[in-house]
C-alpha cells in the first residue's frame, strides 16, 4: 500500500498569513499518462470532508484561489496564501494513483 | 443540487450485520464510481470500497474483505454497504461518496457502533 505522511500535524497561523502543508508518498503517484494522482481535502469540525485540489494542482469548484497545490513524484504541498477563519479544519491529502487508495494522517489548523 | 443521503447507522455487537445505504440525487448516477470512506472516533480517513458505473467491478481494503459488500441499484440511484462480521474496529462514521478518486460530493456520514 502507498503511505501517506504528512507534516505538520498540526498548525496555527495568524490570519492573512501564509500555510503549508507538505505530503510525501512512498510511491511516485506520477502515472504514465502525464497525471499525478494528489489530492487535498479538508474537513470542517462536525462536517463531511470537502474536495479542495485534485490531480496534483486543480482547483475544485468554488475553491478560493488562496489555496493551490503543487510538487512532483513524492512530494507535495498545499499552500493557503492567506489564511482566514474559515480555513479552520483538518487537511488530508490522499493518493488516487493505486488501490486500496491511501490517505495522509490529517494536518489540523487552527487560527491564532 | 447534487446530493448523497445516508442512513442505516446503529448500534451491533460484535459479529453481527448491518447495512448501509446511500441514496443520490441530482446527477446521472450511471455516470459515476461510487465510493465508502469511514472515518473512526478521533481518527483520520480510511477509504473502505468502491464500485464501478455498472457494478462489474468492486474493490475493498484488506481489512473488510470477505466481510463487507459494495453494491448499487442503478434503478433506485442507490449506494450500499453490507457489512457482517462487524468487529470493534469497524467503529467509525461511514461516508458514501461520488466518484473513484475526486470524492465530491460526500455524504453526511452514518455511525456505525460495534459493541456488546
Amino acid at each position: 500500500d502507498v503511505v501517506m505522511t504528512q507534516s505538520p500535524l498540526s498548525l496555527s497561523v495568524t490570519p492573512g498569513q501564509p500555510a503549508s502543508i507538505s505530503c510525501k508518498s512512498s510511491q511516485s503517484l506520477l502515472h504514465s499518462d502525464g497525471k499525478t494522482y494528489l489530492y487535498w481535502y479538508l474537513q470542517k469540525a462536525g462536517q463531511s470532508p470537502q474536495l479542495l485540489i485534485s490531480e496534483l494542482s486543480s482547483r475544485f469548484s468554488a475553491v478560493p484561489d488562496r489555496f493551490s497545490g503543487s510538487g512532483s513524484g513524492t512530494d507535495f504541498t498545499l499552500k493557503i496564501s492567506r489564511v482566514e477563519a474559515d480555513d479552520v479544519g483538518t487537511y488530508y491529502c490522499m493518493q488516487g494513483m493505486s488501490l486500496p487508495l491511501t490517505f495522509g494522517q490529517g494536518t489540523r489548523l487552527e487560527i491564532k | 443540487e447534487v446530493q448523497l443521503v445516508q442512513s442505516g447507522g446503529d448500534l451491533v455487537q460484535p459479529g453481527g450485520s448491518l447495512s448501509l445505504s446511500c441514496a443520490a440525487s441530482g446527477f446521472t448516477f450511471t455516470n459515476y464510481w461510487m465510493t465508502w470512506v469511514r472515518q473512526a472516533p478521533g481518527k483520520g480517513l480510511e477509504w473502505v470500497a468502491n464500485i464501478k458505473q455498472d457494478g462489474s467491478e468492486k474493490y475493498y481494503v484488506d481489512s473488510v474483505k470477505g466481510r463487507f459488500t459494495i453494491s448499487r441499484d442503478n434503478a433506485q440511484s442507490s449506494l450500499y454497504l453490507q457489512m457482517n462480521s462487524l468487529r470493534a474496529e469497524d467503529t467509525a462514521v461511514y461516508y458514501c461518496a461520488r466518484g473513484f478518486r475526486a470524492f465530491h460530493p460526500w455524504g453526511q456520514g452514518t455511525l456505525v457502533t460495534v459493541s456488546s
